[in-house]
């Protein structure tokens, strides 16, 4: 199993970002998948899960800002981020149902 | 949402040592709780699924125990490579949510 994610980086507040996870070494259309971020020196916060049928769920601190998207034909797993905040500052991880195997994450920095 | 309270926050042990971290959930979570390992700069690892099933190739001095609110993770002897930060995480009703963490240190 391998999961890389891409696409981070630094935007202002107020800002989109698209963040991918392109997926290698299992089924990927069979599985649920998670985003899971953590902001510099803390702990882990779950972000948001779609299922293998694409039924989705969100954490309350992204709901309404975040869509969790998944194309099955690539392999990939998708996090939009609109209307960024500070405090969205993180790495984030993907990872696999039950988060048995997670990517190696990617840096996004929302700053002015 | 289901608070998870871990501890210790920090915990200082040395080498061939057993050492203990709890998870102690806000509610009954039907034992759907895991423990990951995390070193610095890398993505977490999953060691224990399900309060008591070793992930592929974790070795068999982790071991983990509970049920109810109260889990704990072990770790029987204690070797260079285990030091860094154990997580928890409850995955028995959304949003699922993890412990703030233990950090691990060499004595």
């Amino acid at each position: 199993v391998q999961l890389v994610e891409s696409g981070g980086g630094l935007v202002q507040p107020g800002k989109s970002l698209k963040l991918s996870c392109s997926a290698s070494g299992f089924t990927f259309s069979s599985y649920g998948m998670h985003w899971i971020r953590q902001a510099p020196g803390k702990g882990l916060d779950w972000v948001a899960y779609i299922s293998s049928s694409s039924g989705t769920v969100y954490a309350d601190a992204v709901k309404g800002r975040f869509t969790i998207s998944r194309d099955n034909a690539k392999n990939t797993l998708y996090l939009q981020l609109n209307s960024l905040k500070s405090e969205d500052t993180a790495i984030y991880y993907c990872a696999t149902t039950g988060l048995g195997y997670w990517g190696q994450g990617v840096m996004v920095t929302v700053s002015s | 949402d289901i608070q998870m309270t871990q501890s210790p926050s920090l915990l200082s042990a040395s080498v061939g040592d057993r050492v203990t971290i709890n998870c102690k959930a806000s509610q009954n979570i039907n034992k759907y709780l895991n423990w990951y390992q995390q070193k610095l700069g890398e993505a977490p690892k999953l060691l224990i699924y399900n309060t008591n099933n070793l992930q592929t190739g974790i070795p068999s001095r982790f071991s983990g125990s509970g049920s109810g609110t109260d889990y704990t993770l072990t770790i029987s002897s204690l070797q260079p490579e285990d030091f860094g930060t154990y997580f928890c995480f409850q995955h028995n009703s959304w949003p699922g949510t993890f412990g703030a963490g233990t950090k691990l240190e060499l004595k």
